[in-house]
């Protein structure tokens, strides 16, 4: 059963415009939750990261908004640039022991056509 | 600084095959990981050490996967004898102790298992 769910396998969006890409979760045991970006050949790369504690975080044109009552993150990307064209990944983690292992989802291909 | 570096970046082998993959990772990074990511999922995680002591391993198929971690710095990985199944992305991450440091990840190694 599959902890953490994107559910859209792929996004297009138009450059200048927002991307919104989606993430839900069904451990209520995570308490932090990553965003990851994955261009192809290449390994993930660390994107923007939320505590339980916060509703949103800011860096730059990335925002990430929780929703826990919802089980429910999604990653704002504003302005679109083709440069983000990539595969995202979202992420969770609880506390301690295996807990503390990082569930990836299946991710969503970001396309932002110039 | 130097990323986490991971060899060979790819390798077929016949099955049955044994075969070994290769991680430095960020240079003071206590925590190692290996990922395996099939062809639309996302990174799962098969093994986690904490310097050289391996904390959870409980995802790791002990029956042709085995790790090892000597001196808590480099790690290799090995699979023996190899299965059409095993062909994947195998993905290698390191992080500062701490539960909520962002893992950093290597460009993987693509197996093919003919």
């Amino acid at each position: 059963d599959q902890q953490v769910k994107q559910n859209s396998p792929s996004l297009s969006v138009q450059e200048g415009r927002i991307s919104i890409l989606n993430c839900d979760y069904t451990n209520s045991m995570f308490d932090y939750f990553l965003w990851y970006k994955k261009y192809p050949a290449e390994g993930p790369t660390f994107l923007i990261s939320i505590s339980s504690i916060k509703d949103k975080n800011e860096d730059g044109r990335f925002t990430v908004f929780l929703n826990k009552s919802a089980k429910h993150l999604s990653l704002h990307i504003v302005p679109s640039q083709p440069g983000d064209s990539a595969v995202y990944f979202c992420a969770a983690k609880g506390y301690g022991g295996s807990q503390g292992n990082l569930i990836f989802g299946k991710g969503t291909k970001l396309s932002v056509k110039p | 600084e130097a990323g986490v570096v991971q060899s060979p970046r790819y390798k077929i082998i016949e099955k049955k095959q044994p075969v070994a993959f290769w991680c430095n990772p960020i240079s003071g990074h206590n925590t190692l990981y290996w990922y395996r990511q099939n062809l639309g999922q996302g990174p799962e995680l098969l093994i986690r050490y904490e310097n050289e002591e391996a904390v959870d391993d409980s995802q790791l198929p002990k029956d042709r996967f085995s790790a090892e971690r000597l001196k808590g710095v480099d790690s290799t990985l090995k699979i023996q004898p190899a299965e059409l199944g095993d062909s994947a992305v195998y993905l290698c991450a390191s992080s500062l102790s701490g539960d909520n440091s962002p893992l950093h990840f290597g460009n993987g190694t693509r197996l093919t298992v003919t």
